[in-house]
């Protein structure tokens, strides 16, 4: 079975600090996607990464970094410097790829993290 | 280049209703996907299709709800009759079909029955 958890359900920090949201995934395919998106208080859906199972590299763009680590089955998502315009619900996702079939987007409940001045 | 355009943005109907949402994919997307959003279950997937026809409908709730895509452009997500527990967030999205493909959403129909 396919499966996201986002285990932190809210966060908040203050202006400035790091912060770390968690997503851990389950899957049986060996080729597989991992994707966050961003929901700001207006409620729009913003892709912000997409990495396929074969790449582990790390990830930097600007303030905001990703560590795919397959052994533990985990996508992390790091906000360096955190800004108030970060606050928002951030969902990691997962698409399969099994035997020539794919699934479709898997989502995580989400974390929201909130950043006070 | 537009997005995935919804409407309407906001939906206030009573129970009973008749409610269509409609949605107009990213030109040149052949997967569209409708999803729903509540507290209490998260994000959803309803329906996808691709290249107009439907390929999974096996999140569609009850038969209340059915969704079309007549063309390459254009999809609806009907329910009829509508209930309370309908309210949510309606998201349609589009992608080109891969599993490799980014999916690009819209900014949701806000539903609300009374």
């Amino acid at each position: 079975a396919q499966k996201v958890t986002q285990a932190q359900t809210e966060i908040s920090v203050v202006e400035k600090e790091d912060v770390t949201l968690d997503c851990v995934y389950e899957t049986r395919d060996t080729t597989y996607y991992l994707f966050w998106y961003k929901q700001p208080p207006s409620g729009e859906l913003v892709f912000l990464i997409r990495r396929n199972s074969f790449d582990e590299q790390n990830e930097i763009s600007g303030r905001y970094s990703w560590n795919f680590q397959k052994s533990t089955s985990s996508f992390n998502f790091t906000i360096t410097a955190s800004q108030v315009v970060d606050s928002a619900v951030y969902f990691c996702a997962l698409i399969w790829w099994y035997g020539g079939s794919q699934g479709n987007l898997i989502f995580g409940k989400g974390t929201k993290l909130s950043v006070k001045p | 280049d537009a997005g995935v355009i919804q409407s309407p943005r906001h939906e206030v109907t009573e129970m009973g209703q008749e409610v269509t949402l409609r949605c107009k994919p990213i030109s040149g997307h052949n997967s569209l996907f409708w999803y729903r959003q509540t507290m209490m279950r998260g994000l959803e997937l309803l329906i996808y299709f691709n290249n107009n026809v439907p390929i999974d409908d096996s999140g569609m709730p009850e038969d209340r709800f059915s969704a079309k895509m007549p063309n390459a452009s254009f999809s609806t997500l009907k329910i009829q009759p509508s209930e309370p527990r309908d309210s949510a967030v309606y998201f349609c999205a589009s992608s080109l079909t891969g599993a490799a493909r980014i999916t690009f959403f819209g900014q949701g129909t806000r539903l609300t029955v009374v």
